[in-house]
């Protein structure tokens, strides 16, 4: 299967500082890109969608200013969490396809920040 | 509204013996489905998808999932668990049409245990 690498994959930051994370998809180029957020023993909520070259598009509840999201290219997403305060701590996963609806979602291997 | 019901949070099974993780949805008009796995501190692993077609969908590691419309179910199988297949599984549904074109909608997961 395609290939969606992560990166770090554990960061730990001071309260108020910004953490960077980067997805790549390694091996296709991929149309849209997605942001999920998992606690323990529970499932992925989408955090946000985002096409190449557009705005992301934020789920209900999630502060666009506080998880700032960039798809610059076919192949790279970001999410930059800025001003992390303790409850940000989480595992936060990126997945990636390409543009056909019928096509698979690949997920990046997860980043597990924690704020101090 | 979609939905994806997992409605088992553990299974448990012998090494050898056959194991089935289930999955019913509610999806207006007709879903692709997916199955997913994964590791501690991972991201998730596609399985299989049934986009079309036959309703017996294999997939990675033996698995295989079958796909009926009149019960709207997608239950995963394995006809001879390993310890290895001990993971946490996702179903997820994506819709074909409608304004969350693209989306997916996961389940809240089960716990898969194979014990020797």
């Amino acid at each position: 299967g395609a290939v969606v690498s992560q990166h770090p994959s554990r960061v730990i930051c001071k309260s108020g500082t910004s953490v960077k994370i980067e997805c790549r998809s390694l091996d296709f180029q991929a149309t849209t890109m997605f942001w999920y957020r998992q606690f323990p023993k529970q499932s992925l909520m989408l955090m946000a969608t985002s096409n190449e070259g557009s705005k992301a598009t934020y789920e209900q509840g999630v502060e666009k200013d506080k998880f700032l999201i960039n798809h610059a290219s076919l192949t790279l997403s970001t999410l930059t969490v800025t001003s992390a305060h303790p409850e940000d701590s989480s595992f936060y996963i990126c997945s990636a396809r390409t543009g056909t609806s019928a096509s698979t979602q690949y997920f990046g291997p997860g980043t597990r920040l924690t704020v101090l | 509204a979609q939905s994806v019901a997992q409605p088992e949070d553990q299974v448990n099974v012998a090494e050898g013996n056959p194991l089935t993780v289930k999955c019913t949805y509610s999806v207006s008009g007709n879903p692709y489905l997916f199955w997913y796995v994964q590791y501690p501190n991972r991201g998730l692993q596609f399985l299989l998808k049934y986009i079309t077609g036959d309703n017996l969908v294999k997939g990675s590691y033996g698995f295989e999932a079958e796909f009926n419309k009149s019960q709207t179910s997608f239950h995963l199988k394995k006809p001879s668990a390993l310890v290895s297949d001990s993971a946490l599984y996702f179903c997820a549904v994506r819709d074909r049409e409608g304004s969350t074109l693209g989306r997916l909608y996961f389940g809240r997961g089960t716990q898969l245990t194979v014990w020797p």
